[in-house]
């Protein structure tokens, strides 16, 4: 199984822009599987947000779709997630996984809080 | 979109006794063509990501033990783990893979009693 490591600012600041990368190790980002985000809060559990295909076509969750972009670098074996307009409500951990029709490997999780 | 909604939201069971979980999708994640569920299972102990369980309502993944079985079709699927252990105690929670945005249930958290 691939590894996924999560990386990226750990505080945003409201109306701010999140980015983290997931940097995947043991395995080829552009094997015949997509990469994907998903959080989790205790408000709202497990979302997934989005995912891209080693392709590059991508899929968001409806609910989040004007705020997201993920994008893929195949020469450095990773993917990014772009979230803007942050508010309190995106205040959650932040999960990067492969994902081939179920969630078969995942990061440990970043946790991302929204403050000022 | 496909809702996925899990009961109870909380359970406890003595060890090696029977533990069940529930989850219903909104519509059915059965497919005609393949005559396969698209519904998987997940565990999740504390401080780490989710775990597969199990893919296609039943199939259990490599290690994962035996005492845990996935059962059901359409639109209501069932976790069973046989004999409870300590090691169990987690959150589990369902996930519908028919059609994006990808749901999971809201959880279901398992306790020894």
């Amino acid at each position: 199984q691939v590894h996924l490591q999560e990386s990226g600012p750990r505080l945003v600041k409201p109306s701010g822009t999140l980015s983290l990368t997931c940097a995947v190790s043991g395995g080829s980002i552009t094997s015949d599987n997509w990469w994907s985000w998903v959080r989790q809060s205790p408000a709202k559990g497990l979302e997934w947000i989005g995912e891209i295909s080693h392709g590059g076509s991508t899929n968001y969750n409806p609910s989040l779709k004007n705020r997201v972009t993920i994008s893929i670098d195949k020469s450095k074996n990773q993917f990014s997630l772009k979230l803007t307009s942050m508010t309190a409500a995106d205040t959650a951990v932040y999960y990067c996984a492969n994902f081939s029709g179920t969630f078969n490997s995942w990061g440990q999780g970043t946790l991302v809080t929204v403050s000022s | 979109d496909i809702v996925m909604t899990q009961s109870p939201d909380s359970l406890a069971v003595s060890l090696g006794e029977r533990a069940t979980i529930s989850c219903k999708s909104s519509l059915s994640v059965l497919s005609s063509s393949n005559n396969k569920n698209y519904l998987a299972w997940y565990q999740q102990k504390p401080g780490q990501p989710p775990k597969l369980l199990i893919s296609w309502a039943s199939t259990r993944e490599f290690g994962v033990p035996g005492r845990f079985s996935g059962s059901g079709s359409g639109t209501d699927f069932t976790l069973t783990i046989s004999s409870l252990q300590a090691e169990d105690v987690a959150l589990y929670y369902c996930q519908q893979y028919y059609t994006t945005p990808w749901f999971f249930g809201q959880g279901t958290r398992l306790e020894i009693k």
